[in-house]
C-alpha cells in the first residue's frame, strides 16, 4: 500500500542525547515536511524539502536537523540543543508543485519523550 | 503572515446532535482550505477541502463552505456519532513559497452516546 511510514512510534531519550526519527514515503511525492504537535498548539512546521538534496527551515527549526538524500526519505534529528523536545512529531508529503492543491498526506507520527 | 483561528474545545455533544466548529483565517492571496481529523494516537487524515471561494467540501456527512467575504471555513455535520470523537484541525495552504500548511490549534470533539 502507498503511504508514509514513520518510525519508531514511541521513543524515549535521555537529556543530552541526539535522536533520529525516520520518515519514508512510497507515494512518489516531491515535497516532504516535518511538523511538531504540542497539546493545544496545533502543528508547527520544523523543516521542509521540496526536492532531493534541498531543504529549508520552517518556523521552529532551532535544535533540529534534516537530510534529503533520497526522494523517499526525510529523516529528522532532534539534537541536544532542542530545549523542549518532548512532543508528537508528524511527517507529511505532497505532490509536485504544479499539480498541487495544497493537500498534505501524513504519517502515523512518532512520540518522543525525554526523561 | 498566514494564520488560522479555531474555536477552543473540547466540544461535547450527544449522539445525533448538530455540530459546528468555527474556523477563520488570515492569508495573502487565495489559499486552499482544509479540515483534517486526528483520532487518538494517530496522524492526520484529510476530511475535506475547498480550493476556491464558494466551494463546498464534503465527506462522511461533514461539510464546509469557503467564504471569502467572511474569511471563514466552518465545519458542520447534521448528526454526529460516537465514532466522530476526535480532534479536528482547520488548515490553509500556502500556494507560493513554502507550500506548507498552516494549522489552527485544533478542536477536540467528544460525542456521548
Amino acid at each position: 500500500d502507498g503511504g508514509i511510514t514513520q518510525s519508531p512510534k514511541y521513543l524515549f531519550r535521555k537529556e543530552g542525547q541526539n535522536v533520529t526519527l525516520s520518515c519514508e514515503q512510497n507515494l512518489n511525492h516531491d515535497a516532504m515536511y516535518w511538523y511538531r504537535q504540542d497539546p493545544g498548539q496545533g502543528l508547527r512546521l520544523i523543516y521542509y524539502s521540496q526536492i532531493v538534496n534541498d531543504f529549508q527551515k520552517g518556523d521552529i527549526a532551532e535544535g533540529y536537523s534534516v537530510s534529503r538524500e533520497k526522494k523517499e526519505s526525510f529523516p529528522l534529528t532532534v539534537t541536544s540543543a532542542q530545549k523542549n523536545p518532548t512532543a508528537f512529531y508528524l511527517c507529511a508529503s505532497s505532490m509536485q508543485v504544479n499539480a498541487n492543491t495544497g493537500e498534505l498526506f501524513f504519517g502515523e507520527g512518532s512520540r518522543l519523550t525525554v526523561l | 503572515g498566514n494564520s488560522v483561528t479555531q474555536m477552543e474545545g473540547p466540544v461535547t455533544l450527544s449522539e445525533e446532535a448538530f455540530l459546528t466548529i468555527n474556523c477563520t483565517y488570515t492569508a495573502t492571496g487565495y489559499p486552499s482550505l482544509f479540515w483534517y481529523v486526528q483520532y487518538p494516537g494517530e496522524g492526520l487524515q484529510l476530511l475535506l477541502k475547498a480550493t476556491k471561494a464558494d466551494d463546498k467540501g464534503s465527506n462522511k456527512g461533514f461539510e464546509a463552505t469557503y467564504r471569502k467575504e467572511t474569511t471563514s471555513f466552518h465545519l458542520e455535520k447534521g448528526s454526529v456519532q460516537v465514532s466522530d470523537s476526535a480532534v479536528y484541525f482547520c488548515a490553509l495552504s500556502e500556494l507560493v513559497g513554502r507550500r506548507a500548511l498552516t494549522f489552527g490549534s485544533g478542536t477536540r470533539l467528544q460525542v456521548q452516546p
